[in-house]
């Protein structure tokens, strides 16, 4: 499997952009890039995901290097509520459809 | 506004026992997936099922852990015989088969 590296932690104010990044440097060509996170006390939850072409939905947005060897999620204004581990994951949907959480990123949003 | 359910929430039981947790996934949903998560380890895939068939076990300690899908509506994951180190947060999700996958609210294993 694919292996992605985010830094442990990362703090942000509210309302301020958050730009959380991952390396991927051994992705290949059929791996999608996934993004989960998880509230405290709470499930994984789906961000976002895209394969080649930056992605935005309500949420978040995604930001892929052109060699797709890094990504970076972005909160365009966060929130208390947006405190939270954010994973970075390559599933593969061409043949496994796996989805192996690494130790992820965990984001603090300082009032 | 469709949900995956989990069964129970918490469950706290003695070693030695069999526990049986159970996931309602999505209907509709063909994949499911279980996960267990511990400050230590972190979120780690069990199992995972497409279309009711075991894809992948190979994250379950084969001599205690056993997962099934009987029917479509109900996934299982049961701990025969439940040791300490079991004690854990376990999580079921479901996903189509190109799409994001949906987390229940989990089962809180606790053996004493």
């Amino acid at each position: 499997d694919a292996k992605t590296t985010q830094p442990n932690s990362m703090e942000s104010n509210e309302e301020e952009p958050v730009h959380l990044p991952c390396n991927h440097s051994t992705i290949s060509g059929t791996d999608y890039i996934h993004w989960y996170r998880q509230l405290p006390s709470q499930g994984p939850e789906y961000v976002i995901h895209g394969l080649t072409s930056n992605v935005n939905n309500r949420m978040a947005s995604l930001a892929i290097a052109e060699d797709r060897k890094s990504s970076t999620l972005i909160l365009h204004r966060a929130t208390l509520r947006d405190a939270a581990v954010y994973y970075c994951i390559l599933r593969d949907l061409d043949s496994s459809y796996k989805l192996i959480f690494g130790s992820g990123t965990r984001l603090l949003v300082r009032p | 506004d469709a949900r995956v359910t989990q069964t129970p929430r918490h469950k706290v039981t003695e070693m030695g026992q069999e526990v049986t947790m159970r996931c309602q996934p999505i209907l509709g949903h063909n994949t499911v997936f279980w996960y267990r998560q511990t400050m230590m380890q972190g979120l780690e895939l069990l199992a995972y099922f497409r279309n009711r068939a075991p894809l992948d076990d190979s994250g379950m300690p084969k001599d205690r852990f056993s997962a099934e899908m009987p029917d479509a509506t109900l996934a299982t994951l049961k701990i025969q015989p439940s040791e300490p180190r079991d004690s854990a947060v376990y999580f079921c999700a479901s996903g189509g088969s190109h799409t994001e996958a949906f987390f229940g609210q989990g089962t809180r294993l606790t053996v004493v």
